[in-house]
């Protein structure tokens, strides 16, 4: 079955870029998403085929998906963006996720 | 469009854990209508699909287990999960999931209900 890999956690310091990444065999040649979810919250979808965001999703979300691995980044990180991360795509006609990654706002 | 999931939040061992989402402000047609878990202190996962045509597909790790159904006149989808254990404690989200159907196809969960506490004990 197809897998999907995040680094556990990422940190990043205020006003800050906020990289996270997602791997996957030839995850180019598929569409990635990305959700966001905060503590006790349900996951809000905030990129989705690769690079275009939802409406109301802030700007500073961006995505790009190329060879192995799809990218989350988070331009001018807030600590409203503290949350887990999770990757997704579709494969032979079922839903992966991510493990997910804890972005932490120091 | 809303999706509110209902059912009990307590199961016991080897019993049969059963959940309803409703849908409200829209209708079942033209989605992938979902069900995800997420156990305590970990990552999603997916559990399964109804299409609107009622076409289904599981993840292989519960298939033997799981039924997803539609019930277009009531716009509630429902999920039953057989001969539960502990591991199948979680909080228990419905979504809509929608396809971009392409060169490669896109599909994504662009609406999510609150999600339910499921305890599995004795």
């Amino acid at each position: 079955s197809y897998e999907l890999t995040q680094s556990p956690s990422v940190s990043v310091s205020p006003g800050h870029t906020a990289t996270i990444t997602c791997s996957g065999d030839k995850l180019g040649n598929k569409y990635a998403c990305w959700y966001q979810q905060k503590p006790g919250q349900s996951p809000v979808l905030v990129i989705y085929q690769d690079s275009r965001r939802p409406s109301g999703i802030p700007e500073r979300f961006s995505g790009s998906n190329s060879g192995n691995t799809a990218t989350l980044a988070i331009s001018g990180t807030q600590a409203m963006d503290e949350a887990d991360y999770y990757c997704q795509a579709w494969d032979s006609s079922t839903w992966v996720f991510g493990g997910g990654t804890k972005l932490t706002v120091l | 469009v809303q999706l509110q999931e209902s059912g009990p939040g307590l199961v016991k061992p080897s019993e049969t854990l059963s959940l309803t989402c409703t849908v409200s402000g829209g209708s079942t047609s033209d989605y992938y209508w979902s069900w995800i878990r997420q156990p305590p202190g970990k990552g999603l996962e997916w559990i399964g699909f109804i299409y609107y045509s009622g076409s289904t597909n599981y993840n292989s790790s519960l298939q033997s287990r799981v039924t997803i159904s539609l019930d277009t006149s009531k716009n509630q989808f429902s999920l039953r999960l057989s001969s539960v254990t502990a591991a199948d404690t979680a909080v228990y989200y419905c979504a809509r999931g929608t396809a971009v159907v392409g060169p490669a196809d896109a599909y994504y969960f662009d609406l999510w209900g609150q999600g339910t506490p499921v305890t599995v004990s004795s």
